[in-house]
């Protein structure tokens, strides 16, 4: 397995714009979770799935923010509008759940400017 | 709730010196522990894991025993290498739906 695949690795945008932020999860993981990395916050969970059904959005920030994932093999994070405060490394991690670790991807870093 | 407290870095240690990074947790109940590591660039990558008490973890030179008594996971290596420069998460999960909760990392530099 490839692992969990993120894109873009990178992205640069504009105060005001939208931004998507894409993962795909290891086959056959029922959990998926996204994740924000800041130097000043450090790792914190925006949300996470359980078998495509949002369980916990109790760490989006704001309206801005939202998470789709349609099926077993894609998620999405959207950013509308976006603001220079949403500057960050963006994680996309997966997991059986349980007690097993979770496999992350390589992140997103995301400047807006 | 559940939380994990790592010491505060950076660390900065000489090749080959020991090391041990704290961490300790607050959980209801037993959780699994783990040590993710992450290198510049990159994403998390999982070190070394411990599911039940006295349990212990090794990868790559690096170990860590689960003591319950203490609430505990400290990380060590007895001789570090230039390329174990990373920050060092220590993070905790339960059974069930609970996602993992990760302290605040530890960046560890080791000059040659």
């Amino acid at each position: 397995d490839a692992g969990v695949i993120q894109s873009p690795r990178h992205e640069v945008t504009e105060m005001g714009q939208e931004v998507t932020l894409r993962c795909k999860p290891i086959s056959g993981h029922d959990y998926l979770f996204w994740y924000r990395q800041t130097m000043m916050r450090g790792l914190e969970l925006l949300i996470y799935f359980n078998n495509n059904v949002p369980i916990d959005d109790s760490g989006m920030p704001e309206d801005r923010f939202s998470a789709k994932m349609p099926n077993a093999s894609f998620s999405t994070l959207k950013i509308q509008p976006s603001e220079p405060r949403d500057s960050a490394v963006y994680f996309c991690a997966s997991s059986n759940g349980g007690r097993t670790e979770a496999f992350f991807g390589q992140g997103t870093r995301l400047t807006v400017v | 709730g559940n939380s994990v407290t790592q010491m505060e870095g950076p660390v900065t240690l000489s090749e080959e010196a020991f090391l041990t990074i704290n961490c300790t947790y607050t959980a209801t109940g037993y959780p699994s522990l783990f040590w993710y590591v992450q290198y510049p660039g990159e994403g998390l990558q999982l070190l070394l894991k411990a599911t039940k008490a006295d349990d212990k973890g090794s990868n790559k030179g690096f170990e860590a025993t689960y003591r319950k008594e203490t609430t505990s996971f400290h990380l060590e290596k007895g001789s570090v290498q230039v390329s174990d420069s990373a920050v060092y998460f220590c993070a905790l999960t339960f059974s069930g739906n609970t996602p993992l909760v990760f302290g605040k990392g530890t960046r560890l530099s080791v000059i040659a």
